[in-house]
Formats: structure tokens, C-alpha cells, sequence
């Protein structure tokens, strides 16, 4: 089993610049979430997906940040223009349901905003 | 100026000794309950879960204790190994609401296991 993949894997960008990230989650598993992890605030959850549809997007920072998800094995996190505090590890994470099913993290999105 | 980041618990051990990790839970409502370890440069990795039903779970070298009464948690890790040092969280969530499915992350500690 492949887990969860993302990419890319390291992101360098200018401040300004559009940013996006991926995210395939483990096949059949019907829910996804978008966690960001900086030492400052720790991992905090930004939005999360059951069945392709976007259930909580309350830790969305701001309206430069939005996140889709097309079909069961794909998403994104977009970042529109980025900015230097926007500098973390970003994680997506897939269960098989959200009653209570453990989440499987990827490797991560460390992203640098300069 | 210089960032201020979290101040994490921090618990070093000697291999081969018991660890405990302990974590106060903020939502009374909270039923389900879950650990994770975290190496340098990975994603969070399941370690073990409880129920609100229960008190008590063991797993291969680990146990949570769950005390509802003082919203507490605790991850028992025997004969710890150096492979075993990371930063270990612990999640809550509850079955109910607008945040269904939705984790609450601790802050972490940072588990050191000397040889």
C-alpha cells in the first residue's frame, strides 16, 4: 500500500507567488484533511473532506487560502499569493470515514515563502 | 526579532526504562482518542486509540490510560528503545456536531531515549 503521497515534497517561492499542493490520499478511504505544522501554533487542522465534499473549512487562515477536491483520489491546497508567514510543513491526511477512523498522514509539504 | 515558538514538554529516558506521556484534553464531549508519534521530517504516525467507553487499552509495549473525570490521557510506552524518541501527540474529537470528525491536536512532547 502506497499510504498517502504528496508533492511536492519541498517548496521554495517568492512572496507573492501562487503555490499549490497535492495530495493523493490511500485509495478508498473517503475522507482527506489539510493539516499545516509550524512551531509557532503547532498542527493545526485548515479544512476537511468526506466524500469529495468540504465539511469544515473553519482553519482556513484567509481568503488567500482554498483547497479542492475533484475526485476520491486527488486534492489540492492552493496558496494565492503566498506570504513568508505562510512558511510550514503541510500535511493531508486520509481516513476510511470520520466516525472515530484513525488518519493516515503523508510525508508532508514543507513549504518556504521568501 | 527572534520568533517565539511552543515550549514542548520534554521527557528523556534510558533505554530500557518505562515511559509516560501524559496529556490534559479540553472537550468534556470528546469520545474518541488518539496517539501519535512523530519523527524528525515525517508525518504523524498512529501509535493507538481509546474510546470514551473505555479506561484502559494496551498495545505492543504501549498502554493509554483514559480519566474522564480530570479529562486526562496518558501513553505508557514499556522498555523504551532509542527508536521510540520523537514527539508524541495526543488528539481528541467527538461524534457530534458541526465538528464531527474533526481532531484537536496537543501541543506534543518530545520523547529522548539515551542508549
Amino acid at each position: 500500500d502506497a499510504g498517502v503521497i504528496q508533492s511536492p515534497r519541498h517548496e521554495v517561492t517568492e512572496m507573492g507567488q501562487e503555490v499549490t499542493l497535492r495530495c493523493k490520499p490511500i485509495s478508498g478511504h473517503n475522507s482527506l484533511f489539510w493539516y499545516r505544522q509550524t512551531m509557532m501554533r503547532g498542527l493545526e487542522l485548515l479544512i476537511y473532506f468526506n466524500n469529495n465534499v468540504p465539511i469544515d473549512d473553519s482553519g482556513m487562515p484567509e481568503d488567500r487560502f482554498s483547497a479542492k477536491m475533484p475526485n476520491a483520489s486527488f486534492s489540492t491546497l492552493k496558496i494565492q499569493p503566498s506570504e513568508p508567514r505562510d512558511s510550514a510543513v503541510y500535511f493531508c491526511a486520509s481516513s476510511l470515514g470520520l466516525a472515530g477512523d484513525q488518519q493516515y498522514f503523508g510525508p508532508g509539504t514543507r513549504l518556504t515563502v521568501t | 526579532g527572534e520568533s517565539v515558538g511552543l515550549h514542548l514538554p520534554t521527557l528523556s529516558v534510558q533505554e530500557g526504562d518505562n515511559s509516560i506521556i501524559n496529556c490534559a484534553y479540553s472537550n468534556s464531549a470528546s469520545d474518541y482518542f488518539i496517539w501519535y508519534k512523530q519523527e524528525s521530517g515525517k508525518g504523524p504516525q498512529f501509535i493507538i486509540d481509546i474510546r470514551s467507553n473505555m479506561d484502559k487499552r494496551q498495545g505492543q509495549r504501549v498502554t493509554v490510560l483514559l480519566n474522564k473525570t480530570v479529562k486526562h490521557l496518558s501513553l505508557q510506552i514499556a522498555a523504551t528503545q532509542p527508536g521510540d524518541s520523537a514527539v508524541y501527540f495526543c488528539a481528541e474529537t467527538y461524534a457530534g456536531g458541526t465538528s464531527y470528525g474533526k481532531l484537536t491536536f496537543g501541543q506534543g512532547t518530545i520523547l529522548t531515549v539515551h542508549p
